[in-house]
């Protein structure tokens, strides 16, 4: 079966660092565009990162370079280590594929990354 | 690019059709010569699903009363007849620049 399975998240204090984790299983994650999108609670979707094929990766500018995103193609994972977390990057995480750039047509569950003390 | 949808709440009666609006604040024309215009589905509680990419190619699964078009900066969704299972919020997202979504239209039942 194809599916994306994300993980990591929780509560974190402002300033921390948490690593999110999505396994992707049916396919290869070097073999697509892969994606993390968020979503706050309430709130609407925001692109946050893009990584093509495991190669050149891509953020928003609004990140100001906290976030990395990254492949890992023996576990079939990508990562995205945040730090620096700020209140405002609470919410869902949804890891995405794409079958073209810029676009995600499946996504997993999402993870909820709460930033409060 | 600021995408922008209307209308933001959209109340419709069960086997009539509806609308939603897309707009642009610059043409999604790519140098290719694709626009990539792509519509999505996030019913209550679960993750998105997208239905339309490319501005009118509907996704492996998607039922056919959804349909999409447009050009450069305007688009629409249409549902031809509204079922139970189409509540939820939709959104478009542009792919030709850095990914932006549109704010979401929340479709739900009268």
């Amino acid at each position: 079966e194809v599916q994306l399975v994300e993980s990591g998240g929780g509560l974190i204090q402002p300033g921390g660092s948490l690593k999110l984790s999505c396994a992707a299983s049916g396919f290869r994650v070097s073999s697509k565009y892969m994606s993390w999108v968020r979503q706050a609670p309430g709130r609407g979707l925001e692109w946050v990162s893009i990584i093509y094929f495991c190669g050149s990766a891509y953020y928003a500018d609004s990140l100001t370079g906290r976030f990395t995103i990254s492949c890992d193609t023996w576990k079939n994972t990508i990562d995205l280590q945040m730090n620096s977390l700020r209140a405002d990057d609470s919410a869902t995480y949804y890891c995405g594929s794409g079958d073209m750039p810029n676009n995600v047509n499946l996504w997993g569950q999402g993870t909820l990354v709460t930033v409060s003390s | 690019v600021v995408m922008t949808q209307s209308p933001l709440s959209l109340p419709v009666t069960l086997g009539q059709p509806a609308s939603i609006s897309c707009r642009s604040s610059q043409s999604l024309v790519h140098r290719d010569g694709n626009t990539y215009l792509s519509w999505f589905q996030q019913r209550p509680g679960q993750s998105p699903r997208r239905l339309i990419y490319k501005v009118s190619n509907r996704d492996s699964g998607v039922p056919d009363r959804f349909s999409g078009s447009g050009s450069g900066t305007d688009f629409t969704l249409k549902i031809s007849r509204v079922e139970p299972e189409d509540v939820g919020v939709y959104y478009c997202l542009q792919g030709t620049f850095w990914p932006t979504f549109g704010p979401g239209t929340k479709v739900d039942i009268k």
